[in-house]
């Protein structure tokens, strides 16, 4: 499995935008960048999934690095809602044929009013 | 989108006593599902894969015979754990996937 390295604890002000990041050197060419998020006392819920090209949708952005070895997720305007645990995981994501993800210890979001 | 409903969402049980939890795709066939283990202020943690018909793959360290995985239909998966200990007390997460992962609520067990 591809580790990652993801800063322990992030902070930001409401409206304003973050950037989180996610090293992950070892990541093999097949493997995607997923991102999640938890809440607390909840299960993990997907933010966004990329492979090579930045990726949007309506919760986030994905920016790749272009040798793959890094990946940031931004969120263009913070909200209260938006503090939770972050985790970046490379994972395989072929047609229905979907590996194990496995967790790393994530990015602790703080968001303040 | 897709929903994984994970049941119950809490359960308290006695020491030596086995607790069922159940983790169902309900608008999708989950041809894999996932269950991970989760202690405070801590990551989740992997215990077994387990596909459609067959055996569960367990992670290294997890007992088979303590955590049995039952993936009997494409909707349904289940985790039993047996003679529960106070140490078996966690959150309890299952995964289903198809086109993606989608993740269950999690269980809170708590052994006493």
């Amino acid at each position: 499995d591809a580790k990652t390295t993801q800063p322990n604890s992030m902070e930001s002000n409401e409206e304003e935008p973050v950037h989180l990041p996610c090293n992950h050197s070892t990541i093999s060419g097949t493997d995607y960048i997923h991102w999640y998020r938890q809440l607390p006392s909840q299960g993990p819920e997907y933010v966004i999934h990329g492979l090579t090209s930045n990726v949007n949708n309506r919760m986030a952005s994905l920016a790749i690095a272009e040798d793959r070895k890094s990946s940031t997720l931004i969120l263009h305007r913070a909200t209260l809602r938006d503090a939770a645990v972050y985790y970046c995981i490379p994972g395989y994501a072929g047609g229905t044929s979907y590996g194990k993800l496995t967790f790393g210890q994530g990015t602790i979001l703080t968001v303040h009013p | 989108g897709a929903v994984v409903s994970q049941h119950p969402s809490w359960v308290i049980c006695k020491s030596g006593t086995s607790v069922k939890i159940e983790c169902r795709s309900l608008d999708f066939q989950a041809t894999t599902m996932f269950w991970y283990r989760q202690f405070p202020k801590q990551s989740l943690m992997l215990m077994a894969t387990s596909n459609e018909g067959s055996k569960a793959t367990y992670e290294q360290g997890v007992e088979k015979d303590k955590f049995l995985i039952n993936h009997a239909s494409l909707t349904l998966s289940t985790l039993t754990v047996t003679s529960a200990h106070p140490e078996d007390s966690s959150f309890y997460i299952c995964s289903a996937s198809q086109y993606g992962y989608t993740f269950g609520s999690g269980t809170r067990l708590t052994v006493v």
